[in-house]
């Protein structure tokens, strides 16, 4: 079972570029790494999703180095209405059976 | 991406009744998932509940307690059995689909409480 860890929180200001890195020493082989978003009272929403390297896409960018224990969610230039709670998941593929069990997330605040 | 609706979106319970949530996607899916949020907390996966097969529980959940029907591959049931306010929480729908890794897509939820 692959967890993840990362930041309970974060503060950053409208303009600037956040990034959140996640820790998931225990990530298999063919697992990938997802990042979703969610605001209150809604459901999470898929951001962007990676196995090794670099991926961009028009909302963030997602690095994972080459050992794939850690990746970094990058979101360039955060306004406010990007605050709301990041979470970092790792495919569990237990028993050839695909499953996403979800960590803490982390907050992050968006100041004007 | 899979479009998710979920019935109702919010309820109030009495305590010992039972709900039943409804959960429809707009695509034909195999996996789906069901999960639990209490306020300010992260998601708690339910079960999975692929077309074709028995739902999976979770540790700390029971089919007597939280009995899922998978008819189709756009329809799922979650039922909220004998409910207690310890069940007040948000219910969740999801479903995964294969495009590189797994994309899983969430509804957006059915709010319960239980008085």
């Amino acid at each position: 079972l692959a967890k993840t860890t990362q930041p309970i929180s974060m503060d950053s200001y409208e303009g600037q570029e956040v990034n959140i890195t996640c820790s998931h020493n225990n990530i298999a082989t063919n697992d990938y790494i997802t990042w979703y978003q969610q605001f209150p009272s809604q459901g999470p929403r898929f951001i962007i999703q990676g196995y090794k390297t670099k991926v961009t896409n028009e909302v963030a960018s997602l690095f994972i180095p080459a050992d794939r224990k850690s990746s970094t969610l990058s979101l360039p230039r955060v306004s406010l209405s990007d605050t709301a709670v990041y979470y970092c998941l790792v495919g569990d593929r237990m028993d050839s059976s695909y499953k996403l069990i979800f960590g803490s997330g982390t907050r992050l605040l968006v100041r004007p | 991406s899979a479009v998710i609706s979920q019935k109702p979106s919010r309820d109030i319970c009495q305590r010992g009744t039972s709900l039943t949530i409804q959960c429809q996607v707009d695509s034909q899916v195999t996996m789906m998932f069901w999960y639990r949020q209490q306020p300010g907390q992260s998601l708690t996966l339910i079960a999975t509940a692929n077309q074709g097969s028995e739902a999976t529980y979770e540790s700390g959940f029971v089919i007597d307690k939280f009995p899922i029907s998978r008819p189709n591959l756009t329809f799922s049931t979650l039922t909220v059995s004998n409910m207690s306010p310890e069940d007040s929480s948000i219910y969740l729908c999801s479903v995964a689909q294969l495009a590189g890794g797994y994309e899983q897509y969430f509804g957006p939820g059915t709010r319960l409480t239980v008085t």
